[in-house]
């Protein structure tokens, strides 16, 4: 059974930084891309990053480009996401979701994590 | 960047109704890698179509996706009090990749 589980949110003050962390189990999971999505407070989803099976490629969106970094580590199964000079509209439900195959484009999500919430506010 | 645009915003049906959800693209969707979402309060988004017309695994029949370009259809042909939520469409084949503001289906 695929499970994908977030860590790492919270309450943290403007311009302050905050790592989150998704274990991923029940696949081989450098097989697949991952993505980071997030859904601020009665909002629509929206896509925040996401990287190939290898690293190889890598993507933002433009909003949190420059401020945001992206990272896996195979060996351990995990996905990253390093967020660092928070604002107020960061504040949102960040969700995990698995592509359904290696590459960064082309492949829908299949499997989704409940999510970790991130809340900057002073 | 690719903007989805869901229509209508709020769906207002019965059960046994069908509900026909439209998404609109800025520009054309490459080889319909389109992809479409639901999501009832307090969860995750569940994966429902993609390739605009390929239903996901365990995915009832009643729910169908249709087009190409820029314009697609998410069709419940009859609605199933559990089918009562929002549903997203997603463009995956760009980046960024997007979603669009989403559909609420609520009872009317």
């Amino acid at each position: 059974e695929v499970q994908l589980v977030e860590s790492g949110g919270g309450l943290v003050q403007p311009g302050r930084s905050l790592r989150l962390s998704c274990a991923a189990s029940g696949f081989t999971f450098d097989d697949y891309a991952m993505h980071w999505v997030r859904q601020a407070p009665g909002k629509g989803l929206e896509w925040v990053s996401g990287i190939s099976w290898n690293s190889g490629s890598i993507g933002y969106a433009d909003s949190v480009k420059g401020r945001f970094t992206i990272s896996r580590d195979n060996a351990k199964n995990s996905l990253y996401l390093q967020m660092n000079s928070l604002r107020a509209e960061d504040t949102a439900l960040y969700y995990c979701a698995k592509a359904a195959g290696w590459e960064l484009l082309r492949y829908y999500f299949d499997y989704w994590g409940q999510g970790t919430l991130v809340t900057v506010s002073s | 960047e690719i903007v989805l645009t869901q229509s209508p915003g709020t769906l207002s049906l019965s059960p046994g109704e069908r509900a026909t959800l439209s998404c609109r693209a800025s520009q054309s969707v490459s080889s319909s890698y389109l992809a479409w979402y639901q999501q009832k309060p307090g969860q995750a988004p569940r994966l429902l179509i993609y390739a605009a017309s390929s239903r996901a695994t365990g995915i009832p029949d009643r729910f169908s996706g249709s087009g190409s370009g820029t314009d697609f259809t998410l069709t419940i042909s009859r609605l199933e009090p559990e089918d009562f939520a929002v549903y997203y469409c997603q463009q995956y084949g760009s980046s960024p990749l997007t979603f669009g503001g989403g559909t609420k289906v609520e009872i009317k």
